[in-house]
């Protein structure tokens, strides 16, 4: 199976830079992706990484390692409205189109 | 506007009862998911489906059960072995690349 872990909470405070982790254990993958969610809303796309590296989007980046077994999400110049939860996903090799996705970090951005 | 929609957005079961949670898109995309999200947690995988007429079990899949009849459509049925079904039910769809997830604005499960 597919496991992907996050830290379960992260504050910072608004205007710095803060750094969501995601360590997998999954035997390959064609890629990682990166969700937000608000209290009660749908998670919404933030980023995609198919190959190793950096990916920037605006404030937000996303990193993949596959040699680590890692990525991160890369958020600068944070914002109130930056506080919801971030989720790391990926779709198996194998598996078809079946979507795993991280046990979820919670963003607190404090004034 | 192409997007998912669920219906309803809150939904209020019975004890024993069966309640079936609707998800539609017309964003023509072949793969579909159901998720289960309690507070607080993560999203866990219940159903998926690649294709009309197929589809297979996730990591929770105990006491549902799902129906692909058509592209468009992706029903979801919590019955009544299903012991705890109160939370934040989510439906999405990917496209072929496997990039990026639309999701529904869920539905609100609860037992009452």
């Amino acid at each position: 199976g597919q496991s992907l872990e996050q830290p379960s909470e992260v504050t910072a405070v608004e205007g710095a830079i803060v750094q969501i982790n995601c360590t997998y254990q999954t035997s390959g993958f064609y890629g990682l992706s990166w969700y937000q969610q608000h209290d009660g809303g749908a998670p919404t796309f933030l980023s995609y990484n198919a190959l190793d590296g950096l990916e920037e989007t605006g404030r937000f980046s996303s990193f993949l390692s596959r040699s680590d077994s890692y990525g991160y999400l890369l958020l600068q110049e944070l914002q109130m409205k930056d506080s919801a939860s971030y989720f790391c996903a990926v779709a198996p090799l194998g598996g078809g189109n079946k979507l795993t996705f991280g046990t979820g970090t919670q963003l607190k951005v404090e004034l | 506007d192409g997007g998912i929609t669920q219906s309803p957005k809150y939904l209020f079961r019975k004890e024993g009862q069966n309640v079936t949670l609707s998800c539609e898109q017309n964003l023509n995309h072949d793969a579909m998911y159901w998720y289960r999200q309690d507070p607080g947690q993560g999203l866990r995988l219940i159903y998926y489906s690649q294709i009309v007429n197929d589809f297979q079990k996730g990591d929770i899949a105990e006491g549902y059960s799902v129906s692909r009849e058509k592209k468009e459509s992706f029903p979801l049925t919590v019955t009544s072995a299903q012991k705890n079904p109160t939370a934040f039910y989510l439906c999405a769809s990917i496209d072929r690349s496997g990039t990026e997830a639309f999701f529904g604005q869920g539905t609100r499960l609860t037992v009452v």
